[in-house]
């Protein structure tokens, strides 16, 4: 596609379970990030690869969460024991090369995470 | 640390000029972002500042000086489509850091 996509578009779940939330990036696009964005909030920075590897992923907030980039394209965001705070927009965006933040991210419309 | 500060929300009338402000802390950075989000949308760039000055793309202009550690987008012949959501981004070598946003409201 011409985007960035995600899906599930809308996802629930109950409080403990596990969830996979799945990124597409721009084909060609070699960075990657995972954001969180609360409601009224900024989008809070999760992680960014950089191809295959996870170049910075000191935004994850503690260990239940992880993240994979095994081919370089598709992303896996994954979310172990859920809890209630962990509900929110998980957005995903892609750069064209560089990363860092120094190049225009395009942002797929997230996915909505609500914890039951 | 590093954070950034810009108004929770601006009030403007169509047809009228705006600037939403933004003053950061950071021990460095590449430069500073903006972008838009609207309701229940995805963030969408606006413009970029890699050096002190000011950039105009169409519409919107930015403006960045590092020695004021501040930067303000301006937005000029405001339509009701841009009532939305504004955030300044910090771009560091390490992290993308958001502001909270600015949310603009627009008046017929």
């Amino acid at each position: 596609g011409a985007g960035v996509s995600q899906t599930p578009s809308n996802k629930v779940t109950e409080k403990g379970k596990y969830v996979e939330l799945r990124c597409d990036p721009i084909s060609g696009h070699t960075a990657l990030y995972w954001y969180r964005q609360s409601l009224g909030q900024g989008p809070e920075f999760l992680i960014y690869f950089q191809g295959t590897g996870a170049a910075d992923d000191s935004g994850l907030p503690n260990d239940r969460f992880f993240a994979v980039r095994p081919e370089g394209s598709v992303s896996t965001l994954k979310i172990q024991r859920t809890e209630r705070g962990d509900s929110a927009v998980y957005l995903c965006a892609s750069s064209p090369s560089v990363g860092g933040g120094q190049e225009t991210q395009y942002f797929g419309p997230g996915t909505r995470l609500l914890v039951l | 640390g590093q954070s950034l500060e810009q108004p929770s929300e601006v009030t403007a009338v169509e047809g009228a000029i705006v600037q939403i402000n933004c003053t950061y802390q950071t021990s460095g950075f590449y430069g500073l972002s903006w972008y838009q989000q609207h309701d229940g949308g995805a963030p969408t760039f606006l413009s970029y500042n890699a050096l002190d000055g000011l950039e105009e793309t169409g519409r919107f202009s930015s403006f960045l000086s590092r020695s004021d550690s501040y930067g303000y987008l301006l937005l000029q012949e405001l339509q009701m489509k841009d009532s939305a959501s504004y955030f300044c981004v910090l771009n560091r070598d390490d992290k993308i850091i958001f502001g909270k946003g600015t949310r603009l409201h627009i008046l017929p």
